[in-house]
Parts: structure tokens; sequence; C-alpha cells
């Protein structure tokens, strides 16, 4: 079973360079998120997709962009890492009326 | 503004002994609902247990149970009968009260299991 699959799992950046994160769910779900861990630390909130088409600010979304170009897929752009963007990146998903959010496995980016 | 707090950063149990993992939260919303993710030191994040607010009973899940207690804000997991697999990292997290599911999670307790 897929459930929510990221791409790449480990990215080392320079600083300045741009890259872009893909998340993939083949359950149908309506919702996804965009999550980052910082080491010590629980996960925040970095971008929100209700459905296809739309988006919504998290609580950390500065220097990120994202794209819900289908049900399937929501992308995270980084266009200009910075070294605080060193993170472990998480997609999630979740059904419309369901109240289990669906992780992916991580994404560990590091940008020097 | 709502929030979650774990005050234990790490804890030891003896294997097969039960542990108690708290997490404290604040809202004014009186609609919300508690999670616990266990992440192992593989990385992922995997569910464990949910609780709403208007949810009558604690929720069970195997081993796993939700002590909610809603006057104290408090929604404490216990794991019954520790297994060695149980050493991680345990997250607590809450949703708002809209429709959107955006988790607030707290900064999470490492449990080891000793054998």
């Amino acid at each position: 079973n897929a459930g929510v699959t990221q791409t790449p799992k480990f990215q080392v950046l320079k600083t300045g360079q741009s890259m872009t994160l893909q998340c993939a769910q083949d359950m149908n779900h309506n919702s996804m998120y965009w999550y980052r861990q910082d080491p010590g630390m629980g996960l925040r909130l970095i971008y929100y997709s209700a459905s296809e088409g739309t988006t919504d600010k998290g609580e950390v979304p500065n220097g990120y962009n994202v794209s819900r170009l289908n049900k399937r897929e929501f992308s995270l752009r980084l266009e200009s890492a910075a070294p605080s963007q060193t993170s472990v990146y998480f997609c999630a998903s979740r059904a419309a009326s369901g109240n289990t959010i669906y992780f992916g496995e991580g994404s560990w980016l590091t940008v020097v | 503004a709502q929030k979650i707090t774990q005050t234990q950063p790490g804890m030891f149990v003896q294997e097969k002994e039960a542990v108690t993992l708290d997490c404290t939260y604040d809202t004014s919303d009186p609609s919300y609902g508690l999670f616990w993710y266990k992440q192992p030191s593989s990385g992922e994040m995997i569910f464990l247990i949910y609780q709403g607010s208007y949810d009558q009973q604690n929720a069970t899940e195997g081993r796993y149970s939700l002590n909610f207690q809603k006057a104290r804000k408090s929604a404490n997991l216990v794991i019954s009968a520790s297994q060695l697999g149980d050493s991680a990292m345990y997250f607590c997290a809450m949703r708002p009260p809209d429709s959107s599911y955006k988790l607030i999670f707290g900064s999470g307790t490492r449990l080891l299991v000793r054998p």
C-alpha cells in the first residue's frame, strides 16, 4: 500500500538553490498538508490544501510556495533555499470525513 | 490561540509495565480533537489514537488509551504492557474547531523501554 509518497527522501542544497518536494497520495483524500520538523521539536504546518486548486498558509509559510494541481499531488517549492530551512519535511493527507491524518515517510533536507 | 504542552522530554519504563505520557492543551473553543502520534527512529509518523472533545468515553486502541480530563485540559496517553518496540518519540497534537484539521503539535516525549 503506497499511501502518502514523498520524493526525494534526502537532499542537500546550497544556499540560494531552488528545489521542489513532491508529494502524492493514492487514497482519494481531499485535504493535504506540508509540515516541517526541526530537531527536538514537534511538527509545524507550512501550508494546507483543502481541495484541488485551493491552498492556505500555515504557521511557517515564509520562504515556501505550494501547488495543488490535482487531487493526488501537492508539491512544496523552495525558491531560494536558506540554512534555516534545513529540516525534515512531512507531507500528509486526510479524507473528507475522517479523523486520521496519514503522513509520508519524510524528506530530509539540508541547506549548506 | 491553541497550544499543546508536553512537559516530559524523556521517560524510561520497564518492559511489560504501563506508562503514562502527559499532554496538556489550551484552547477556548468547545470543539476540538486530540491526537497522539508515534515517531520511531526511522522517522515516520504513526497515528495511534484520537479523542474528540464531545466524546463521552475515553478513546482506546489496543494497548493505547487516552486519559481525557476535560476540566483539567489534559489528554494523557497510557501505554499498557510496554514492549521494546514502543521505544520512540510520542507527539500529542490538537486540531482546531474548523474542518481544516491543521494540527498543532507538542514538542514530544522520548520513551525508552528497558528490557
